[in-house]
């Protein structure tokens, strides 16, 4: 079945770590997007992407990275530089304007 | 730029009662309109889009929303709601004019059914 494949589901994360959340697609996709998701706040647009090798910050981009070298792939790195990681995010993907297929999510902690 | 609120940000209701979700948004160009659902830790599923023409949206597990273009409101409704309905729900809109179709939602309204 297509879908999007977020990995793994629980992270933990050392103080001054930079550790990297998987996000892969099969649906041929072109756009594919990270968002971070806090109690209350909804959720918010870390980085966009809508062709390889190619990507866009967005709304919270501070202390995060991305990749596009796949269509297929588009890794979210969170850096020492995020004072505050912990969070539940999320992978989309878009290939027209019909609405966002998402993943399941990862929940990141820092311990 | 595009703004979604949602007026409330926890629904309880008894079930088998009928249950409405509010959603305003604000855009300065036409706009696509979406209702997503969120059980724990998981991810969002789609429940219904409004693209254009009729503005009554009907979407899965009974629900339906009704696009306003003039109160700027995209409301979503249930006229029975089970307890498996207990979940987030969150409101999204996306630029219609723009080239990117970002998505911008709302903080989301916890939908919690009693029995």
């Amino acid at each position: 079945d297509g879908g999007i494949t977020q990995s793994p589901k629980y992270l933990f994360r050392k103080e001054g770590q930079n550790v990297t959340l998987s996000c892969e697609q099969n649906l041929n996709h072109d756009a594919m997007y990270w968002y971070r998701q806090d109690p209350g706040q909804g959720l918010r647009l870390i980085y966009y992407s809508q062709i390889v090798n190619d990507f866009q910050k967005g709304d919270i981009a501070e202390g995060y990275s991305v990749s596009r070298e796949k269509k297929e792939s588009f890794p979210l790195t969170v850096t020492s530089a995020q004072k505050n990681p912990t969070a539940f995010y999320l992978c989309a993907s878009r290939q027209a304007i019909y609405g966002y297929t998402f993943g399941s999510g990862t929940r990141l902690t820092v311990v | 730029a595009q703004s979604v609120t949602q007026l409330d940000s926890q629904v309880p209701v008894f079930e088998e009662a009928p249950v409405e979700l509010r959603c305003n948004y604000s855009s300065s160009v036409s706009v696509y309109l979406f209702w997503y659902v969120q059980y724990p830790n998981q991810g969002l599923q789609l429940l219904l889009k409004y693209l254009s023409g009729s503005t009554l949206v009907k979407g899965i597990n009974g629900f339906e929303a009704e696009f306003n273009k003039s109160q700027t409101s995209f409301h979503l409704r249930k006229p029975s709601v089970h307890i498996s309905d207990t979940a987030e729900y969150f409101c999204a809109v996306s630029d219609g004019g723009g080239s990117n179709y970002k998505l911008t939602f709302g903080k989301g309204t916890l939908l919690t059914v009693n029995p």
